[in-house]
């Protein structure tokens, strides 16, 4: 069965530090996959997405993932986090079907 | 940019009445779909769309219906109403199936049902 998950439901960094987020999803065939992020009271906006060529792809406001087949994960990174970044991110995979959506974790910035 | 646009951003309706949420999108997208979003349980699809006059279930259907008349408007119909149908409420478009862009997400429609 097809799903996506998000092993961390709430994350908290100092501004300025470092952030991973985790992703590990289960799909029958190659993947597209995408990192989105919702301010509160807001839609989800699109981070990045992969769905072939170069392993490690670049998005907006500063964000990276990496994927890793052998690993079925798609994890989210950014060097430095900001006050801004405060917000919840959710993984999804998709295909020639529908996009499903992880369960989201909430990112929560410390000043 | 695609712009998809939710009508409303706060409702408040009352048990048992039929609400509508209005979803548009201005960039000729294939498919639309709805979602409902609750603490701790994510985003869950209730009904999607790949077509004018089209319509299929999605996880959670039960109370709910859709209508999509035109390709730029797809709509969630709560026949009656019920408290447990407080949530938020995240209509998203894509051009194509298997589309590797991605949807496009509107802002939200936050719904209370007193």
């Amino acid at each position: 069965a097809q799903s996506v998950t998000q092993p961390d439901i709430h994350i908290t960094v100092s501004e300025g530090a470092s952030l991973e987020l985790r992703c590990n999803y289960s799909y029958g065939a190659t993947p597209y996959l995408f990192w989105y992020v919702q301010s509160p009271g807001q839609g989800l906006q699109l981070l990045l997405k992969y769905f072939s060529g170069d392993t490690l792809v670049q998005g907006i406001k500063g964000f990276e993932a990496e994927f890793k087949r052998s690993q079925s994960s798609f994890n989210l990174r950014k060097p430095s986090v900001h006050w801004s970044d405060a917000a919840e991110y959710f993984c999804a995979v998709g295909g020639d079907d529908k996009i499903i959506f992880g369960k989201g974790t909430r990112l929560h910035i410390l000043p | 940019d695609v712009k998809v646009t939710q009508s409303s951003r706060y409702l408040v309706k009352r048990t048992g009445e039929k609400v509508f949420l209005e979803c548009v999108q201005d960039m000729d997208h294939e498919n639309m779909f709805w979602y409902r979003q609750d603490p701790g349980l994510g985003l869950r699809l209730i009904y999607f769309s790949y077509d004018v006059k089209m319509k299929e279930k999605g996880d959670i259907p039960e109370g709910y219906s859709v209508s999509r008349e035109k390709k730029e408007r797809f709509s969630l119909i709560l026949e009656s109403a019920s408290t447990n149908q407080t949530s938020m409420y995240l209509c998203a478009s894509s051009l194509v199936q298997g589309d590797h862009y991605g949807y496009t997400f509107g802002s939200g429609t936050r719904l209370t049902v007193v």
